[in-house]
Order: structure tokens, then sequence, then C-alpha cells
């Protein structure tokens, strides 16, 4: 069955400095992989995608994500952290079975920045 | 609309009673999706509807919950009987097509007293 995990419940960053957001899946095809932000009070808005080709994307916001099929890993990452990215991040992997189409996410990281 | 819109964005309800939750998607979406979000569980999926029929009803918890879509466009998820167990953020969202990135409406917020 597909599964996305994401290991990491609660993550405190210095503002400033680097983050990376783990993320593994289990599929058994070549998944379409995602993640998504929800911001307090907001709604959750894509971040950046992988379907294919360069398994390093680049999303809105400086986010990027490398997809590491070896490791069945899509992590999130960003240089240098800013306060206003203080949010809970959700990764989500796109899986076809049956002919149906299915988005399963991770039960998600949020991220708290010190100032 | 702009985006997706569901309503209401909050509901109080007393155990027993049923509830209807509506989800109007961005115009032209032929994907609807429900999930609910518990503290601490992520999103859980409910259903999904491609145009007004529903092929995967796998995710919905029990038959106290039922949904529909008309027209393509509308959809209302209903939970009868509801429990406190159903006190939850129920967010609709939807794609172009399946596969395509999902928008998110702002859910609705059930509380069963």
């Amino acid at each position: 069955a597909q599964s996305v995990t994401q290991p990491d419940i609660h993550i405190t960053v210095s503002e400033g400095a680097s983050l990376e957001l783990r993320c593994n899946y289990s599929y058994g095809a070549t998944p379409y992989l995602f993640w998504y932000v929800q911001s307090p009070g907001q709604g959750l808005q894509l971040l950046l995608k992988y379907f294919s080709g360069d398994t390093l994307v680049q999303g809105i916001k400086g986010f990027e994500a490398e997809f590491k099929r070896s490791q069945s890993s899509f992590n999130l990452r960003k240089p240098s952290v800013h306060w206003s990215d203080a949010a809970e991040y959700f990764c989500a992997v796109g899986a076809s079975t049956s002919g149906t189409y299915k988005y399963i996410f991770g039960t998600g990281t949020r991220l708290k920045v010190l100032a | 609309g702009a985006g997706v819109s569901q309503s209401p964005s909050n509901k109080v309800t007393e155990k027993g009673k049923d509830v209807e939750l509506r989800c109007d998607p961005i115009s032209g979406h032929t994907a609807l999706y429900w999930y609910r979000q518990s503290l601490g569980q992520g999103l859980e999926f409910l259903i999904y509807f491609q145009g007004n029929s529903a092929p995967d009803k796998s995710g919905l918890p029990s038959d106290r919950f039922s949904a529909e879509r008309t027209g393509g466009s509308v959809s209302t998820l209903t939970i009868q009987r509801t429990q406190q167990e159903d006190s939850a953020v129920y967010l609709c969202a939807s794609s172009l097509r399946q596969s395509e990135k999902l928008f998110f409406g702002s859910g609705t917020q059930l509380s069963v007293l």
C-alpha cells in the first residue's frame, strides 16, 4: 500500500539557519511527489512538485526538494529560514490505483522559527 | 470563484445530529477530493470525485458518511448521527485533472459536543 512518512513531528530552527524536512514514501511505481505548506489560519498551498526529469526541483518561497529514488525520499530544503516560514509542512504522493487517483499525505512537520 | 470555497467555516453540533458540509470547487476542475484533518493525524483521505462519479470511496470512515457531487461542480459531505470523534477540520480540494496540483479550501471546523 502507498504511504508517506514524515518522521519529524516538530522542528525548531533559528532564523537564518538552514532547514531540511524529511519525507519518505512507499509506492510501487514512479511517484508524483508534492510538498504543501499550511500557514496558521490559511489553507494548504503547493510549494513544489516532482513528476519526472531533474531530481532537484525548485519551488516557491526559496524552497527546493530532491527526489532520491534509491532512498525513497523527497526531502524539502531551504538555505536560510525566515520567521514567516513557521507553518506546518506536508509531503504527499500522488498514487494511481485501479483506475482511480488519490493523494496520500504524511502526518506533517510543524516548523517553529526562533528569532 | 477564484478559489475553492467551503461552507460553513465553523459548525458546532450536538452528538447524534446530522450535518452537511459544502464545497464549491474552482470552475472547470473535474477532480474533487475530501480530506479530514485531525490534530496530529495529518490529512486523512475520505473520497474522490471525477466529474459526478466517485470511483474511490474507500476512505469514508463509516456508513454514517456520504458525499455527492452534482453538475460536476458543488459537492456535499453529509455526516449522519454525528459522534464526538467526528470533530475535525474537513478539507475540500479540487484539481483541473487528476495528478495535477490540488487547490484547497479553507476547511470546515466541525465540533461535535
